[in-house]
């Protein structure tokens, strides 16, 4: 079966700060990756997702990640964060069936 | 307009009862969801369904019970709830095709047993 790991159970930084979040993940075959940000309170929503083609993807809100596939690993970075973005962030990759499976989450707290 | 939409929204309720939670969805997928977030934010799967057909059903006790009248919704009941119920319950759809399974996200549903 396949697992997601991440690395940080929670981050805490300042304002301006650069934020790298780690996902590894256990599945050989072809992957689809994803991060989703859930704000407190809110439903979990799409920050961005790789399917194929260039391994560095962008999403929303200044988001990148890049998926390095001879390590198993997808990880979420922003160069400087804002107080906004103080959430709970999912890795989940989907191996070509029906299932998502979720890492355990990395609550990143901004400090103004 | 709501894309994925849950009620109710919070759901508190004594052991023992019986509560059903409902998910509509508006974006024409062919495949819904039900997950359980604990209280340490882990999110797992518990059901899908795909043009109404059950196709994932993980390791949940019988007293959840699935039902997708169409394959706009996707209900959830629970029978004699357990205070080990008490979680957030999200909804979830995607359009299954190709090699992706990009979900879309309801707002959740916060079930308090006591």
């Amino acid at each position: 079966a396949q697992s997601v790991s991440q690395h940080n159970h929670h981050v805490i930084l300042s304002e301006a700060a650069s934020l790298e979040l780690g996902c590894n993940y256990s599945y050989g075959g072809t992957v689809n990756l994803f991060w989703y940000v859930q704000y407190p309170g809110q439903h979990l929503q799409l920050l961005l997702k790789y399917f194929s083609g260039d391994p560095l993807v962008k999403g929303i809100k200044g988001f990148e990640a890049e998926f390095i596939k001879s390590k198993f690993s997808f990880n979420l970075r922003k160069p400087s964060v804002q107080w906004s973005d103080t959430a709970e962030y999912f890795c989940a990759v989907n191996a070509g069936d029906y299932k998502l499976s979720f890492g355990a989450g990395t609550t990143v707290t901004v400090r103004a | 307009d709501t894309a994925v939409s849950q009620t109710p929204k919070y759901l508190v309720t004594q052991m023992g009862n019986d509560k059903s939670i409902k998910c509509e969805q508006n974006l024409g997928h062919d495949t819904m969801y039900w997950y359980k977030q604990d209280s340490k934010k882990f999110l797992k799967i518990m059901f899908s369904y795909n043009n109404k057909e059950l196709i994932i059903n993980e390791t949940v006790p019988n007293r959840f019970s699935p039902k997708s009248p169409d394959k706009a919704h996707l209900n959830l009941h629970i029978n004699s709830l357990e205070l080990g119920d008490s979680a957030v319950y999200f909804c979830a759809s995607s359009q299954l095709g190709g090699n992706y399974n990009e979900q879309f996200f309801g707002p959740g549903t916060r079930l308090t047993v006591l």
